[in-house]
């Protein structure tokens, strides 16, 4: 089965900028969209990236997506941190044969 | 405005089944699949599977293969996911979601727990 493996937590300070990763397990994560979404603590998922790289109104320009065909993976890298940005962060991509599946979620401290 | 409107929590004993709704609207109900996720307590998201509101076969995560129905009711804009023989590892918070450009409108999120 096709997996996305995510760093299992990062942090960094405010005003800096992070990189969170999410590697494909087999194949081109190339192939199909890669999404990101934000969880804060009691609250529900919401988009900070469609499509690889496309950011929904009101999302913050701070974020922003990539994909590295090199490496397999999609990227989320968010600039000028804020203490708000702390939450989990979870890539998602369809795999093919109508099924979709989440990467195991990063958690983002900003401290 | 769009939303999605989810039944309340439910408990249930080990071996019993669950039927959770997801009622939408402020969108067109036929236009949108619509994906069933669900969270343990602690955990990720993991997806369970999909609708297509309009018709057409349904999608499962093969772990839930055996086990999970996805239907609708176009009459009244509803999604249902039944899950059956529920088993303490099923304890999780349970979320439709549209299939927009992305995973783009949430549920509010049921909570299923099981014990007995």
């Amino acid at each position: 089965n096709f997996m996305l493996t995510q760093p299992h937590s990062v942090s960094e300070s405010p005003g800096k900028t992070v990189t969170i990763s999410c590697t494909g397990s087999r194949g081109s994560i190339a192939t199909n969209y890669v999404q990101w979404y934000q969880q804060r603590p009691g609250s529900v998922p919401t988009t900070v990236i469609y499509e690889d790289d496309q950011r929904p109104s009101g999302v913050p320009d701070r974020f922003s997506g990539s994909i590295d065909s090199s490496s397999n993976s999609a990227s989320l890298t968010i600039s000028g941190l804020k203490t708000e940005d702390e939450a989990d962060y979870y890539c998602q991509s369809y795999v093919g044969d109508n099924r979709w599946v989440f990467g195991g979620g990063t958690k983002l401290t900003v401290l | 405005q769009v939303q999605l409107v989810q039944s309340g929590a439910e408990v249930k004993k080990p071996g019993a089944s669950v039927k959770v709704s997801c009622k939408a609207s402020g969108y067109t109900f036929a236009n949108y699949y619509m994906h069933w996720v669900r969270q343990a307590p602690g955990q990720g998201l993991e997806w369970m599977g999909v609708i297509n509101p309009s018709g057409g076969p349904t999608s499962y995560a093969q772990k839930f293969q055996v086990r999970i129905t996805m239907s609708r009711d176009t009459s009244t804009s509803t999604v249902y996911m039944e899950l059956n023989n529920l088993t303490s590892a099923d304890t999780a918070v349970y979320y439709c979601a549209r299939d927009g450009n992305s995973f783009d409108i949430w549920g509010q999120g049921t909570m299923v727990t099981v014990s007995s």
